[in-house]
């Protein structure tokens, strides 16, 4: 079955980058693209990026550009984001999934990552 | 980008009863539009994709409608299992957008 296993939780200073991984299993990689979501405490979902394992195509929205790079390993299946710049608004889960416009979809278990000094 | 408006933000129901959310996009995205559910600590799980169709596994009091810009997430009877957080996301055009959340209380 299909399987998007993250990292463990991060706790990380103001102003540094964390880097969280998405391995995925059960399906094969590069036929759907990642997607990348976080919520805050108390808040909602927010989408921030995806990218294609097939082609590297990738969008990111306007709140992360230049502050967020998503990549792809083919050779494990294995999806990474990372956020630079940590501030405490960071703090949150972040979350991979997969989907299509059809009845495709699957989520990680998420990530808790902490920005505190 | 679009933008997506859902009301209301938060809703107090009873088991048993109708409950009706909406989402409202800033230009036309078709159909492409999916409800999600979510628990507390828990990822979103989508119960509706192509603004109408089940996902599988969802229960079939989830129904959904709409097309273009107006769209409906309806429980047609509310179950203790059903209090949670709704999203509404576009997928008609990057970056994806989701709604702001109805969070349905008792």
């Amino acid at each position: 079955q299909v399987q998007l296993v993250q990292s463990g939780a991060e706790v990380k200073k103001p102003g540094a980058s964390v880097r969280v991984s998405c391995r995925a299993s059960g399906y094969t990689f590069t036929t759907y693209g990642i997607t990348w979501v976080r919520q805050a405490p108390g808040r909602g979902l927010e989408w921030m990026g995806w990218i294609s394992p097939y082609s590297g195509d990738r969008s990111d929205a306007q709140n992360f550009q230049g502050r967020v790079t998503m990549t792809t390993d083919t050779s494990t299946s294995t999806a990474y984001m990372e956020l630079r710049s940590l501030g405490s608004d960071d703090t949150a889960i972040y979350f991979c999934s997969i989907s299509d416009g059809g009845s495709v979809d699957h989520w990680g278990q998420g990530t808790l990552v902490t920005v505190s000094s | 980008d679009i933008q997506m408006t859902q009301s209301p933000s938060s809703l107090s129901a009873s088991v048993g009863d109708r409950v009706t959310i909406t989402c409202r996009a800033s230009q036309g995205i078709r159909n492409d539009l999916g409800w999600y559910q979510q628990k507390p600590g828990k990822a979103p799980k989508r119960l509706i994709y192509a603004a109408s169709s089940l996902q599988s596994g969802a229960p079939s009091r989830f129904s959904g409608s709409g097309s273009g810009t107006g769209f409906t997430l309806t429980i047609s009877s509310l179950q203790p299992e059903d209090f949670a957080a709704y999203y509404c996301l576009q997928y008609n055009s990057f970056p994806r957008t989701f709604g702001q959340g109805t969070k349905v209380e008792v």
